[in-house]
């Protein structure tokens, strides 16, 4: 596709299961985010991948979250036990080369919005 | 030392009128911003970006003033219209580092 694109676009949940939620990064982008958006928090990093690199998970707020990057393309973030606190939505992007200032521009998806009741 | 500190959280100008976000950063090693715009139920697409050699960049209606003694930089959307109604971020990074945002600004442009 020509975007970003990330599933579910909505999902609700009970407290206490587990959720994955998909990025579809744009062709040939190296660099994928996650970052999280809740009401007046604006953008939360959460995980960065980089081609074959190990992900920089410093962004992560527990245990109970984690993302993996499958053949550099298409990643999944997986929450366990969601909680309540979780509720948000969770954007994914990607960049043509590695983060910082040299490369610039984020694409990002659409997003998951995500509720747990 | 990573935090952008955003300002206001929420704006509302006339149709015409000019509208100016501010933003605040502390990390000195910062030389990237960048503003982004978000419609609701999208997501975040850049809009305007400087790096500190220059203190001003202007790309049509909207310009970015930096003033890297303060360790500031605002954004200036001139003859707003409604079609801008948006929430804006601005953010910062370094050479090898992840984009910190700010908390976002929602800006209403009535008509």
């Amino acid at each position: 596709g020509a975007g970003v694109s990330q599933s579910p676009s909505n999902k609700v949940t009970e407290k206490g299961k587990d959720v994955e939620l998909r990025c579809d990064p744009i062709s040939g982008h190296t660099a994928l985010y996650w970052y999280r958006q809740s009401l007046g928090q604006g953008l939360e990093f959460l995980i960065y991948f980089q081609g074959n690199s190990a992900p920089d998970k410093s962004g992560l707020p527990s245990d109970r979250f984690s993302a993996e990057r499958t053949g550099g393309s298409v990643s999944t973030l997986t929450i366990q036990r969601t909680q309540q606190e979780d509720s948000a939505v969770y954007l994914c992007a990607s960049s043509l080369g590695p983060r910082g200032a040299n490369t610039g521009e984020l694409f990002f998806g659409e997003g998951s919005r995500l509720t747990v009741l | 030392q990573q935090q952008v500190k955003q300002s206001p959280q929420s704006l509302i100008v006339q149709k015409g009128g000019i509208s100016i976000i501010n933003c605040a950063y502390e990390n000195t090693a910062f030389d990237y911003f960048p503003w982004y715009q978000q419609f609701p139920g999208k997501g975040p697409a850049l809009l305007i970006a400087i790096r500190p050699d220059v203190s001003e960049k202007k790309e049509g209606r909207f310009t970015i003033s930096f003033n890297k003694s303060a360790k500031q930089f605002s954004l200036h959307i001139m003859d707003s219209q409604p079609g801008d109604s948006a929430t804006y971020f601005c953010a910062a990074s370094w050479r090898y580092s992840t984009l910190t945002f700010g908390k976002g600004t929602m800006l209403l442009v009535s008509p």
